[in-house]
């Protein structure tokens, strides 16, 4: 099993481009999830979807947008790169939060 | 809303001695809560789960944590701490409604030899 896979793993962005960061799992997980960690700050929920068709906002979701149209993928969309969104992106999946979720490798992204 | 606060950015401790990494939450609602540790550029595993029942809960790598609802705190704890343990270790907490993980801000572990 691959797990969680994100791509890509690293990617350097112009302000104002967008840009689509691509997560799949492949564990019939029902439950995804997208973080962005900063320094000191730790891990903060931009957007979560516990199902194919059904997404929500977390604490940070200004700048990003999601769709879930299968229960494996869930990309994250920039729709115009700010610097403010210079972080560390990491996807995560579970079968149910009380489960514990499974994280990806996560995509380090620089907007200049 | 759900929220935890991680009180220590960083502890160091020497190898073989105790350590505990503190944790307290805020919530009008029962909650669950989590402990997941991140080693250098990797993504977070789970460490530990409290869900309900007993209010110590073991996971892995022999870390340990107690839940306490009076004092809304779930602190992690390891009696003998090696080399290995030095990572990020985050408190995260949620509720059965919104379903969604809230993580703190982490903490810090740093293992001398």
């Amino acid at each position: 099993n691959a797990g969680v896979t994100q791509t890509p793993k690293f990617q350097v962005l112009k302000t104002g481009q967008s840009m689509t960061l691509q997560c799949a799992q492949d564990m019939n997980h029902e439950y995804m999830s997208w973080y962005r960690q900063d320094p000191g700050m730790g891990l903060r929920l931009i957007h979560y979807s516990v199902g194919a068709g059904i997404t929500d906002q977390g604490e940070v979701p200004n700048g990003y947008n999601v769709s879930r149209s299968t229960t494996e993928d869930f990309p994250l969309r920039l729709l115009s790169a700010a610097p403010s969104q210079t972080s560390v992106y990491f996807c995560a999946s579970s079968l149910g939060t009380l489960r514990g979720y499974t994280f990806g490798s996560g995509t380090r992204l620089t907007v200049v | 809303a759900q929220s935890v606060t991680q009180l220590d950015s960083q502890v160091p401790v020497f190898e073989e001695a105790p350590v505990e990494l503190r944790c307290n939450y805020s919530s009008s609602v029962s909650v669950y809560l989590f402990w997941y540790v991140q080693y250098p550029n990797q993504g977070l595993q789970l460490l530990l789960k409290y869900l309900s029942g007993s209010t110590l809960v073991k996971g892995i790598n022999g870390f340990e944590a107690e839940f306490n609802k009076s004092q809304t705190s779930f602190h992690l704890r390891k009696p003998s701490v090696h080399i290995s343990d030095t990572a990020e270790y985050f408190c995260a907490v949620s509720a059965r409604y919104p379903d969604k993980l809230i993580f703190g801000t982490g903490t810090r572990l740093q293992v001398f030899p």
